[in-house]
């Protein structure tokens, strides 16, 4: 079946790492992805990785894909109060004509000096 | 650039009252569109996609209808609005399979937060 689970809540202090984790089910994924959610808004595409890659980076974001496990990670350097969101990992698998996005609950990040 | 409204913003409608909520999509063709619902404190449930004009698909059973009259126009509809029904709903659209574009991604709207009392 097509699961993608998340931790709900992370706390760090600023000026320290995030590391988010995300498990999925499906291993015929095409693209795994991270969206940031702010207060009272939309969702906005923060990064992706392709399945058959191991690691992206972009700037302080790091992902990191170990596909014999299905788990992806998000890891933010250097974490600031306004990286204080809600993250979705998502998975998209190719399905009836589109690339159908499963999203996973979310993880509340609370950054705090 | 592509860009994707959503309007309203807010609304709040007495149960039992009829809901249309609007997305249009600007600076493509041919887009994939999404109708989703985030509960408070829950997740993305996906409503409704379509593929083309005309061509809608349900995910779950409920309340709601969509339609998509114009090729970058998509609506959310209910002809009897249930207090189940209140919550955050998103828009989005993505490049269809086989478009331009390198990772077929959703580009979401700012949401409308339906408040049904």
């Amino acid at each position: 079946g097509e699961d993608v689970e998340q931790s709900l809540f992370l706390s760090v202090r600023e000026g320290d790492s995030s590391v988010i984790n995300c498990t999925y089910t499906d291993s015929s994924s095409t693209y795994l992805y991270w969206y940031k959610q702010e207060p009272g808004a939309g969702l906005q595409l923060l990064t992706y990785i392709f399945s058959n890659m191991d690691m992206k980076q972009d700037q302080r974001l790091t992902v990191l894909l170990n596909k014999k496990d299905k788990h992806l990670s998000l890891r933010i350097a250097d974490t600031q109060t306004g990286d204080s969101a809600i993250y979705f990992c998502a998975e998209g698998i190719l399905s009836g004509g589109y690339n159908k996005l499963i999203f996973g609950a979310g993880t509340r990040l609370a950054v705090h000096p | 650039s592509q860009t994707i409204h959503q309007w309203p913003a807010t609304l709040v409608q007495p149960v039992g009252s009829p809901l249309s909520l609007e997305c249009t999509v600007e600076g493509t063709s041919n887009p994939n569109l999404y109708w989703y619902r985030q509960a408070a404190g829950r997740g993305l449930q996906l409503l409704f996609y379509s593929v083309g004009i005309g061509q809608i698909s349900s995910e779950v059973p409920q309340n709601l209808s969509a339609s998509r009259p114009q090729d970058r126009q998509f609506i959310l509809s209910s002809k009897k609005l249930l207090l189940s029904d209140s919550g955050f709903y998103l828009c989005a659209w993505s490049v269809g399979l086989g478009g331009t574009g390198d990772n077929y991604g959703y580009t979401f709207g700012s949401g409308t937060r339906l408040t049904v009392v």
